[in-house]
């Protein structure tokens, strides 16, 4: 499978634990994106990069969540001190702005249940 | 920011039958809009796009209108089948030289009753 892949698939934690979320984008793509979905609503943007440089955080983000992408390729995505509310899907997507013929798609991976209890 | 409304939440409609979805959005620098759907347990996937500068774009049997000026977009499914049944969401965003996040609608769940 050469698409947007995300580890683990699920994940069940503890109140309070840390986790963290490893998104794999597409090789040839250098936009990277974070959004986090709840039951019957759309996909909510937490962060994005390009290449390497984080270029913009949601207010939805809070200080307990952090994102990294070192080389330009892979993604981290942690949350510390898990709080019930984390509770979501946890969706990677990424894109490139120089591939025809839609070049602002952004293809998303399976995503990450996360629980948190 | 960006606020995107999507209505309805659930349509249902007979097989063979139109479906129409429809957004609003709010900021009015916002020039690109996709549509993407989303089947139970699956990942979104883009069935159609339109940018700021067309009025309309049509895929076969999807087609997705743009009103700038009233701020609003909406999805067009004609002679619907069993398989369009799922999540459909609406999204706009700005395009940039350095990325552009998207703002999602809260869906419409389609179901298409044989």
């Amino acid at each position: 499978d050469t698409g947007v892949s995300q580890d683990p698939r699920h994940k069940i934690t503890k109140r309070g634990q840390n986790v963290t979320f490893r998104c794999d984008p597409i090789s040839e793509h250098n936009r990277l994106y974070w959004y986090r979905q709840t039951l019957g609503q759309g996909p909510e943007f937490l962060t994005y990069f390009q290449n390497e440089a984080q270029l913009e955080k949601s207010r939805l983000l809070s200080d307990r969540f952090s994102a990294e992408r070192p080389k330009g390729s892979f993604s981290t995505l942690e949350i510390q001190r898990t709080e019930q509310g984390d509770s979501a899907m946890y969706l990677c997507a990424s894109s490139s702005h120089r591939l025809a013929p839609t070049p602002n798609e952004q293809f998303f991976g399976p995503g990450t249940r996360l629980t948190v209890l | 920011g960006e606020n995107v409304e999507q209505h309805p939440s659930t349509l249902s409609v007979q097989e063979g039958d139109s479906a129409v979805i429809k957004c609003t959005y709010s900021d009015s620098a916002s020039n690109y809009f996709p549509w993407y759907k989303q089947e139970l347990g699956k990942r979104p996937q883009l069935i159609i796009d339109i940018r700021s500068n067309v009025g309309e774009k049509k895929d076969q049997r999807i087609a997705v209108t743009l009103n700038k000026t009233a701020k609003h977009f909406s999805l067009h499914i004609t002679e619907t089948q069993p398989e369009d049944s799922a999540v459909y969401f609406c999204a706009a965003s700005i395009i940039s030289n350095t990325g552009n996040q998207f703002y999602f609608g809260t869906g419409t769940s389609l179901t298409v009753i044989p």
